[in-house]
């Protein structure tokens, strides 16, 4: 089973408006780590997130938030008010306990569009 | 800010040329990754090392590739020979493990084409 489900190719939203992307995860661990990662087209990856398992508030970086819910294993990014360099592939990526928190498992990444 | 350095950004060469990529972490991060990104494969860890000291390098074909890390400043990824099918993105990456909510920090990438 993939230990990081993207399920969502490819996203479009309009300038403004707010968009989730989604992410589930497979783990037996109760100890791990949840991160998100920017794609531009330039290539570079900029990490923008990061939810911890024993976390009790979702977190929050400015115009990223992560909606995190345990029980569903689900980590969603939600990006508020998109704006037109937000178009990029966004990959969700996960640090279990069981690899000595050292790896990321990274899923296969969602392409966002942001329209004007 | 701190960045991880790799360079070439971009190598062009033809099959069975031997491909040296180098990467500077951030000083002061214990642990280095490579990861190689293809279209069809996504983003695959090939090895990572601990202070210096190779942990895991299962992700990499052993008869061509080798990694190294001769000093705290320098990693590198050889390829020899070379095959087109090696053709992606290699990135390098650093950070602090035990660090738990510390990301990894990745280079802008080696662009590798094997003709």
């Amino acid at each position: 089973a993939q230990k990081i489900t993207q399920t969502q190719p490819g996203m479009f939203v309009q300038e403004k408006e707010a968009v989730t992307l989604d992410c589930t995860y497979d783990t037996s661990d109760q100890s791990y780590g949840l991160f998100w990662y920017k794609q531009p087209s330039s290539g570079e990856m900029i990490f923008l997130i990061y939810q911890g398992s024993y976390d009790e508030q979702n977190a929050t970086e400015g115009r990223y938030s992560l909606n995190f819910q345990k029980a569903r294993k689900s980590a969603n990014l939600v990006i508020s008010a998109s704006q037109l360099g937000d178009s990029a592939m966004y990959f969700c990526a996960m640090r279990e306990r069981s690899s000595g928190y050292s790896t990321l498992t990274f899923g296969k990444g969602t392409m966002l569009l942001v329209s004007p | 800010d701190a960045r991880v350095t790799q360079t070439p950004r971009h190598k062009v060469t033809e099959m069975g040329q031997e491909v040296t990529m180098r990467c500077q972490p951030i000083l002061g991060h214990n642990t280095v990754f490579w990861y190689r990104q293809t279209m069809m494969q996504g983003l695959e860890l090939l090895a990572y090392f601990r202070n210096r000291a190779p942990l895991d390098d299962s992700g990499m074909p052993k008869d061509r590739f080798s990694a190294e890390m001769p000093d705290a400043t320098l990693a590198t990824l050889k390829i020899q020979p070379s095959e087109p099918r090696d053709s992606a993105v290699y990135f390098c990456a650093s950070g602090l493990v035990g660090g738990g909510d510390q990301p990894q920090h990745f280079g802008d990438g080696t662009r590798l084409s094997i003709l």
